[in-house]
């Protein structure tokens, strides 16, 4: 069965500083990866997907992951964070022939100046 | 483009009453739709997925059911609302298997429903 970890539940970081999100899976088969990001009281926006290929994809609002096969790890990042991406950000994992996707539990990130 | 319609936007429905939340997708045909429950602070529940009209898998027990009467309307409705059943209802659709697909999941608005 597929599974997603996102071991920080509420992350802090100044504005223009660097950010990294972990995301660790657990999938036999090469998984479709994603990060998504959710603005309070809003719906989940698709920030990135991985499928196959290069390993390091990039997404939109300037956000990339890393896709690590040896560690089961999709960790987003953001070379520099402004006060928008305040926001919770959710890790999921799904795989071909299964329409469901397993989401992690999030991640809150604040933003202070 | 494909855009996704949820409504109603918010609702405060008394203990005991129905439900019926509704969904929409344009832009495309035969999608895959899902149903999720977020709780206050918590993560995503998937409540229901449909591959087509009239299939439904339900993945969830509980006093919800949904129906999908045609290709790109999704509902979920409840006979009589518990306090539980409050929170942040997301419908989400997915292109159907082998046309590219890779699963991704577009999201609504949301539906913000509180039971009182």
């Amino acid at each position: 069965a597929q599974s997603v970890t996102q071991p920080d539940i509420h992350i802090t970081v100044s504005e223009g500083a660097s950010l990294e999100l972990r995301c660790n899976y657990s999938y036999g088969a090469t998984p479709y990866l994603f990060w998504y990001v959710q603005s309070p009281g809003q719906g989940l926006q698709l920030l990135l997907k991985y499928f196959s290929g290069d390993t390091l994809v990039q997404g939109i609002k300037g956000f990339e992951a890393e896709f690590k096969r040896s560690q089961s790890s999709f960790n987003l990042r953001k070379p520099s964070v402004h006060w928008s991406d305040a926001a919770e950000y959710f890790c999921a994992v799904g795989a071909f022939g299964n329409e469901k996707l397993t989401f992690g539990t999030g991640t809150r990130l604040t933003i202070i100046p | 483009s494909q855009t996704i319609h949820q409504w109603p936007a918010t609702l405060v429905q008394p203990v005991g009453s129905p439900l019926s939340l509704e969904c929409t997708v344009e832009g495309t045909s035969n999608p895959n739709l899902y149903w999720y429950r977020q709780a206050a602070g918590r993560g995503l529940q998937l409540l229901f997925y449909s591959v087509g009209i009239g299939q439904i898998s339900s993945e969830v027990p509980q006093n919800l059911s949904a129906s999908r009467p045609q290709d790109r309307q999704f509902i979920l409705s409840s006979k009589k609302l518990l306090l539980s059943d409050s929170g942040f209802y997301l419908c989400a659709w997915s292109p159907p298997q082998g046309k590219g697909s890779y699963n991704e999941q577009f999201f609504g608005p949301g539906t913000r429903l509180t039971v009182l």
